[in-house]
């Protein structure tokens, strides 16, 4: 079964520390995306990769930066985490030009204390 | 630039009912893809549905149709005789067929089933 794996369920961190929210596919796809969910809000785009190495910004980028290293992981980076970034943040993988839908982690819920 | 409105926070639909969510959407490229999704408390983005913007006909996957209405911008997702499993938030979301494949999402209706 096809999937796309988030590292933690849940996590909970302090003010100031450097988190990392690790991804993998094994869809052998090129596109991956960060999204972060807020009630009210929807989910929206905090970066993106659309090959290894490359990465390009997202509609909230500010606080966050990513790392694709391996086509199969994509790791987003919260260099000193604050409180308004506790979220659900979810991570999605997709192949170039395919008209159908984007395979979805089962997202990381992070608390920053 | 995109831009999607889910206009109903959220709904309760009586079981067996059929249930329409209303997605309005906003864009000047000329194709586009638009999608919903499903996701229930576990939290995983379930894909229910997919209208490509030049597709003739509604799209529709078993109990889901698409009410695709480009003049007016429109992607209403239908759920016809509507089940308690189908409790959950829906987002609409879509997508340029130009430029990146990122996709832009709604605000989500919460849909609640009532027994």
């Amino acid at each position: 079964d096809v999937k796309v794996t988030q590292s933690s369920r849940y996590l909970v961190k302090r003010t100031g520390e450097k988190v990392f929210l690790e991804c993998v596919q094994d869809m052998d796809h090129e596109n991956m995306f960060w999204y972060r969910q807020d009630p009210g809000l929807g989910l929206r785009l905090i970066y993106f990769s659309y090959d290894v190495k490359m990465k390009e910004k997202g509609d909230i980028p500010e606080g966050y930066s990513v790392s694709r290293e391996k086509k199969e992981r994509f790791s987003l980076i919260l260099e000193s985490a604050s409180t308004n970034q506790t979220s659900m943040y979810l991570c999605a993988s997709s192949k170039p030009g395919t008209g159908r839908g984007y395979t979805f982690g089962s997202g990381t819920r992070l608390t920053v204390v | 630039a995109q831009k999607i409105t889910q206009t109903q926070p959220g709904m309760f639909v009586q079981e067996k009912e059929a249930v329409t969510l209303d997605c309005t959407y906003d864009t000047s490229d000329p194709s586009y893809g638009l999608f919903w999704y499903k996701q229930p408390s576990s939290g995983e983005m379930i894909f229910l549905i997919y209208q490509g913007s030049y597709d003739q006909q509604n799209a529709t996957e078993g109990r889901y149709s698409l009410n695709f209405q480009k003049a007016r911008k429109s992607a209403n997702l239908v759920i016809s005789a509507s089940l308690q499993g189908d409790s959950a938030m829906y987002f609409c979301a879509m997508r340029s067929n130009f430029g990146n494949e990122k996709l832009t999402f709604g605000t989500g209706t919460r849909l609640t089933i009532i027994p």
